[in-house]
């Protein structure tokens, strides 16, 4: 049973450029959040999409975007890529029960996103 | 907000000596409470659980015991591992009720010496 997919491995992109990076959950899962993760710091949260929308966003600005798939799978999109962009990029994934998730996420190796 | 504060790092122990890594958290209600380990390299793992108070969420020698009390989360291991060296997240359930973003603390990175 695959868990929580991510790709790609490492990136490196300059400053204004854009970039797309892909997640695809574990089996059975419904729900995607993506997290950021600077260096040394605890992930902080992006957004979360579940039936295809984007359900909660954190404080990040209109730069970062997503997207989901209706095969759950999805993608985080960063325009006008900044220095402080540089981070681990994380996706989790879990299960939403009606309107109530207490399930625990699972997340992906990560992204690691590096700015020039 | 809800929030999460850890101990900081590093913490430098011997192989089987005893582990305690002190989480506090700031939370309307009594959200779950989970203690995450990241390994070099990888992504975040569930290292255990707690849903409400009193609980004790347990894993691969690993305990936590949730106090609404103290508002604490403290994690717990007798006698560690070289291959327990990892960064060790708290967190909780943030945001809209029902919808879970998890908070996470910054992070306390053990270091275990043989």
């Amino acid at each position: 049973d695959a868990g929580v997919t991510q790709s790609p491995t490492h990136l490196i992109k300059t400053r204004g450029q854009q970039v797309t990076l892909r997640c695809s959950p574990k089996s059975g899962h419904d729900t995607v959040s993506w997290y950021q993760q600077a260096l040394g710091q605890g992930p902080q949260f992006i957004f979360q999409y579940y039936e295809e929308e984007e359900r909660q966003r954190g404080n990040f600005p209109d730069r970062f975007s997503g997207h989901q798939f209706p095969n759950y799978s999805s993608e985080l999109n960063v325009n006008a890529l900044l220095l402080g962009d540089s981070a681990l990029y994380l996706c989790a994934s879990s299960f939403t029960s009606g309107s109530y998730s207490n399930q625990p996420q699972h997340f992906g190796d990560g992204t690691r996103l590096s700015i020039l | 907000g809800d929030s999460v504060t850890q101990m900081e790092g590093p913490v430098t122990l011997s192989e089987e000596a005893f582990l305690t890594i002190n989480c506090t958290y700031t939370a309307t209600g009594y959200p779950s409470l989970f203690w995450y380990v990241q390994y070099p390299g990888e992504g975040l793992q569930l290292l255990l659980k707690a849903t409400k108070a009193d609980d004790k969420g347990s894993n691969k020698g690993f305990e936590a015991t949730y106090r609404k009390e103290t508002t604490s989360f403290h994690l717990e291991k007798g006698s560690v591992q070289v291959s327990d060296s990892a960064v060790y997240f708290c967190a909780l359930p943030g945001g809209k009720t029902g919808f879970q973003k998890l908070v996470f603390g910054t992070g306390t990175r053990l270091l275990v010496s043989p």
